[in-house]
């Protein structure tokens, strides 16, 4: 059974910095794309980027990049979305998908719990 | 950048109706590679439609979806109450992925 379990909830303040974390389980894990979605509270969907564990091959959408840092560990089969000074602006739910395929264009069939990061002073 | 839009933002509906949503694409998604999501309050979204038409591993056959090049459309053919959730179409065709905003279908 393909499985994403994420990190738990974090509250941090603006300036500080963050690593939030994403395993996979049930499944070759370096051969399947792997994202990041923003979702803002009460608001829709935002695809942050993608990382391809096999050779860390990453994609920023347009607004985000400069913004995080996207990053894997194939060795223990973790995806990383990091910040290095947070903003109020940031406080949101994030969830990593999993592609369906090993395809950079593809649809989500597998997602993760959801991370709740709360930024606030 | 193609932009999804959805429409309506929230439909009023009785469990039994049918149900129609749309999300229209600011230029054509290649190959009708779009998808539809279900979110419900506090989970993640549920993937229910690839390839515009194609439903997605365990879905039920009351959810379908048609469509192509801009125009596109998630019909759900008689709503049960567990129904009533946002719905969020996503096009993967182009660089970068993008969602529309959604539309909430709430029980009349």
């Amino acid at each position: 059974e393909v499985q994403l379990v994420q990190s738990g909830a974090e509250v941090k303040k603006p300036g500080e910095s963050l690593k939030i974390s994403c395993k996979g389980s049930g499944y070759d894990f370096t051969t399947y794309w792997i994202g990041w979605v923003r979702q803002m509270s009460g608001k829709g969907l935002e695809l942050m980027g993608i990382i391809y564990p096999r050779d860390s091959d990453t994609r920023y959408s347009p607004s985000f990049q400069g913004q995080v840092t996207i990053s894997v560990d194939k060795s223990i089969r973790t995806a990383y979305l990091q910040w290095s000074s947070l903003k109020a602006s940031d406080t949101a739910m994030y969830f990593c998908v999993r592609h369906n395929s090993g395809y950079i264009n593809n649809w989500y069939p597998y997602w993760g719990q959801g991370t709740l990061v709360t930024v606030s002073s | 950048e193609i932009v999804l839009t959805q429409s309506p933002g929230t439909l009023s509906l009785s469990p039994g109706e049918r149900a129609t949503l749309s999300c229209r694409a600011s230029q054509s998604v290649s190959t009708n590679y779009l998808a539809w999501y279900q979110q419900k309050p506090g989970q993640a979204p549920r993937l229910l439609i690839y390839g515009a038409s194609n439903r997605a591993t365990g879905i039920p056959d009351r959810f379908s979806g048609s469509g192509s090049g801009t125009d596109f459309t998630l019909t759900i053919s008689r709503l049960e109450p567990e129904d009533f959730a946002v719905y969020y179409c996503q096009q993967y065709g182009s660089s970068p992925i993008t969602f529309g905003q959604g539309t909430r279908l709430e029980i009349k």
